[in-house]
Formats: structure tokens, C-alpha cells, sequence
């Protein structure tokens, strides 16, 4: 166990929804990244905060967005849901003090079907 | 554009036999390059990264710079060895440091 917590665990829903996936970093630790993983995209990293700020982005598309709050956890958006967006959604979270030494943390991940 | 390329889906061997889990990189500055390993129905752990020379469950990976590879082998596979391994980099900038991965290799021992 990693100590880095997503909920839900599964989440089914239609095209067109709107859906919020949560994780929780380990204690402590101020840098979140969101991956996605898709049979045909593989794994692909999202999106990162560090200590409330996003700090880079990657191939995120504008109908998904993230925060992070004061208490540190994340939450990953993802709105006007297409079958496309159907994938196994990665938090990882990282040291306090961001160095070369830095080691993400992946929590469990939260599989989302889109019908 | 920075790439990491596993050019094996699937890799099949015997109990014993040495194993060989191939990943080739973009040259794109001085990456930092890692391998993570994701058990069944378990989360990504990271098995091992090239600035710390370790050896984690029998397995190394020495970066080839020449080649811009980072393979990596173990000399006897075991059962419990089987899962999915993703290679993957990420650039020595501090604070930005979302991991590119290749698209995984699935290792299956066999009796």
C-alpha cells in the first residue's frame, strides 16, 4: 500500500455526464499528477499540482479539469463524457521537497466505463 | 518529443531462464529513466531508476546512453515475476516530473 487513495474504486456512466474522481496523496506530500490509462492511448500523464498550483500539463482534454485543494487532495473533473473516455484514471503523489530523488506514488486507480 | 518505446507486448519464458525486458528512449536532454511494475489487480510500484544503480529483486538495468536504452534484465525469472513492466522517463527538471511510459511489457513465467 502506497498510502495515495482514489475513490471511487469503479464508476459507471452515460455519454454526456459529468463525473469527479478524488485522490487523496500520501501525508504530506504537496505534488499530485493525474495518468490515464486506455487500452489504445496506454498510460498518459494528465495533469500536476504542487501545493495548490498547477504545475505542468500534459494531454489533457479542455473538458477535463483538476484541483487541488488546501487540504492537498486532488480531484479530476471530466465533463460531457464520450465512450472515448472510458480508462483506468492514476493519482500519484511525490516527496515534500521536490529533488531528482522525487518518487511518485501511484494510488489504486479508478476504472471508468462510459455507456 | 519525448518517447519511450517497449518493443515486446507480450514476453514468455521459463522458470530459470534469464529474461530481457527491452526499452529504447528519444534522446531529449539528460532524462531520468525508471522501471515500474504493476502486479495483478495491484497499483504501479516502482521497481527501479538508473541514478541509484540498485538491484531490486534480482533485477538491474544499466542505461546505455550510445544507444539510448535501458533494458532490463534478471539472470533466473521466477513465477512471481510475472506481471506488466512499464519503462519509463521523466527530465531532471525538479518540479516537473510527470513520467512519460512506454506502453508496457507483459512478462509471463512458466513453470
Amino acid at each position: 500500500d502506497s498510502g495515495v487513495t482514489q475513490t471511487p474504486k469503479h464508476l459507471i456512466t452515460a455519454t454526456g455526464q459529468r463525473v469527479t474522481l478524488r485522490c487523496s496523496p500520501r501525508s504530506g506530500d504537496l505534488s499530485v499528477y493525474w495518468y490515464q490509462q486506455s487500452l489504445d492511448q496506454g498510460l498518459q500523464f494528465l495533469i500536476q499540482y504542487y501545493n495548490g498550483e498547477e504545475r505542468a500539463k500534459g494531454n489533457i482534454l479542455e473538458r477535463f479539469s483538476a484541483q487541488q485543494f488546501p487540504d492537498l487532495h486532488s480531484e479530476l473533473n471530466l465533463s460531457s463524457l464520450e465512450l472515448g473516455d472510458s480508462a483506468l484514471y492514476f493519482c500519484a503523489s511525490s516527496a515534500t521537497r521536490v529533488s531528482i530523488w522525487e518518487t511518485q506514488y501511484f494510488g489504486p486507480g479508478t476504472r471508468l466505463l462510459v455507456l | 518529443a519525448q518517447r519511450v518505446t517497449q518493443p515486446e507486448k507480450l514476453l514468455s519464458v521459463f522458470k530459470g531462464a534469464p529474461v530481457e525486458l527491452k526499452c529504447n528512449y528519444s534522446y531529449s536532454g539528460s532524462p531520468e529513466l525508471f522501471w515500474y511494475v504493476q502486479y495483478s489487480r495491484q497499483r504501479l510500484q516502482l521497481l527501479l531508476r538508473h541514478i541509484s544503480r540498485e538491484s531490486i529483486k534480482g533485477f538491474t538495468a544499466d542505461l546505455n546512453k550510445g544507444e539510448t536504452s535501458f533494458h532490463l534484465k534478471k539472470p533466473f525469472a521466477q513465477e512471481e515475476d510475472s506481471a506488466m513492466y512499464y519503462c519509463a522517463r521523466t527530465p531532471m527538471d525538479t518540479g516537473r516530473r510527470a513520467l512519460t511510459f512506454g506502453s508496457g511489457t507483459r512478462l509471463q513465467v512458466q513453470p
